[in-house]
């Protein structure tokens, strides 16, 4: 049973144009909702961040919009690069501290 | 040192043997985590320490699988009798968190990728 589900699974947008990602969740208890971009042969690295307390949070070209009532969150990629050509992972944790994850969308912006 | 360092970043062992996969964190970080990341897939929680202990170990798949943390720094996550669907992306993360209330940024390493042949 997924508890954080992602999609889509991959996603081909032109350079300049707006990627977006959505991610629903099952458990009431997350409270932190994290997405991490991944370069082959990469680990994981934290793009941005949200808490339940806010809907929206902006850090440059990355927003995530969050709606708690329907259990869903999303990241857009505004004016996609083709060095943003990764793959994108949203993840939920509760007070628990262990990050559940979504299976992933590859990203591919082309130039 | 910079960043999370995981040790070896490659290694391939023959069903059956004994590895041991080791995790640097950040200096200061307390909180570190293991996940495992198959091929097209997200990570797994595996186990998490807090200082020297492990505080959540229930994503360890069964008792072949172990980690320790003796001096609440380096740890080393050991498999025994490896089997070939052992073989994945071992991830390390730490953490400068030290409370339960608030989640953190976790910082990754690079990963050993483990080939069981």
């Amino acid at each position: 049973q997924q508890q954080v589900k992602q999609s889509p699974q991959s996603l081909i947008v032109q350079k300049g144009g707006i990627s977006i990602i959505n991610c629903a969740y099952e458990n009431t208890a997350f409270d932190y909702f994290p997405w991490y971009q991944q370069f082959p042969g990469k680990g994981p690295a934290l793009l941005i961040a949200i808490r339940p307390d806010v809907s929206e949070k902006k850090e440059g070209r990355f927003t995530i919009s969050f709606n708690k009532s329907a259990k869903q969150f999303s990241l857009h990629i505004m004016d996609s690069q083709p060095g943003d050509s990764a793959t994108y992972f949203c993840a939920a944790a509760g007070n628990n501290r262990k990050l559940i994850w979504g299976l992933g969308t590859s990203l591919a912006v082309n130039p | 040192g910079a960043g999370v360092s995981q040790t070896p970043s490659n290694k391939v062992t023959e069903k059956g043997k004994y590895v041991e996969l080791r995790c640097d964190p950040i200096s200061g970080h307390t909180a570190l985590y293991w996940y495992r990341q198959s091929l097209g897939q997200g990570p797994e929680f595996l186990i998490y320490f807090q200082g020297t202990g492990a505080a959540d170990d229930s994503g360890l798949p069964n008792d072949r699988f172990f980690a320790v943390r003796p001096e609440g720094s380096v740890s080393t996550l050991k498999i025994q009798r490896t089997e070939r669907g052992d073989s994945a992306v071992y991830l390390c993360a730490s953490s400068s968190s030290n409370t339960r209330e608030r989640n953190t940024e976790a910082f990754f390493g690079q990963g050993t990728r483990l080939t069981v042949v």
